[in-house]
């Protein structure tokens, strides 16, 4: 089965913090997302990577960037933590698909409050 | 650019009635077109997807969906709903070519009456 792992579960971090979320795969998938899930807002996209060193911006990728260094691992920075970056944190990837994207998998996700 | 609109935010059937969410998208070609589900405290599951041929797709737990060109459509189906259905159910769209990207509707709540 794939295996998509998200470093946290819950995190509290203080206004003004660095904040690095961790994803990986165990599946050598090319494709990475990281999207926040806000009540009656759904998933909206961050940021994703298409392969390594590569990225592209979601819908709502201010104050927020990323880092794919290697293959199975795709990280979310929150250069300086607002409040308003409460929210919960999906990290997904996917296998290659022809011409496309194909099935993703998500992670557990990580709930970040900051204070 | 695709996008995703469910208009239905919640909505409340009751034990063994059927259920149809609905789901519209936008998109300049044929999309992709997945249903995910959300159970309290958990990830999201794929229900099922669309990506070409048949137009009417079987999921797992007894779903379907079925694709409309015409409408821009995929809204899904169940013919008898159980009270473990309750959750959380997003439709979502995949671009075909490069850009790779997977955007998801806001996401409609399904709460099952006994």
């Amino acid at each position: 089965d794939v295996k998509v792992t998200q470093s946290s579960r819950y995190l509290v971090k203080r206004t003004g913090e660095k904040v690095f979320l961790e994803c990986v795969q165990d599946m050598d998938h090319e494709n990475m997302f990281w999207y926040r899930q806000d009540p009656g807002l759904g998933l909206r996209l961050i940021y994703f990577s298409y392969d390594v060193k590569m990225k592209e911006k979601g819908d709502i990728p201010e104050g927020y960037s990323v880092s794919r260094e290697k293959k199975e691992r795709f990280s979310l920075i929150l250069e300086s933590a607002s409040t308003n970056q409460t929210s919960m944190y999906l990290c997904a990837s996917t296998p290659p698909g022809t011409g496309g994207i194909t099935e993703a998998f998500f992670g557990q996700g990580t709930r970040l409050t900051v204070v | 650019a695709q996008s995703v609109t469910q208009p239905d935010i919640h909505i409340t059937v009751s034990e063994g009635a059927s259920l149809e969410l609905r789901c519209n998208y936008s998109y300049g070609a044929t999309p992709y077109l997945f249903w995910y589900v959300q159970s309290p405290g958990q990830g999201l599951q794929l229900l099922l997807k669309y990506f070409s041929g048949d137009t009417l797709v079987q999921g797992i737990k007894g779903f379907e969906a079925e694709f409309k060109r015409s409408q821009s459509s995929f809204n899904l189906r169940k013919p008898s709903v159980h009270w473990s259905d309750a959750a959380e159910y997003f439709c979502a769209v995949g671009a075909r070519g490069a850009t790779n990207k997977l955007i998801f509707g806001t996401g409609t709540l399904l709460a099952v009456q006994p």
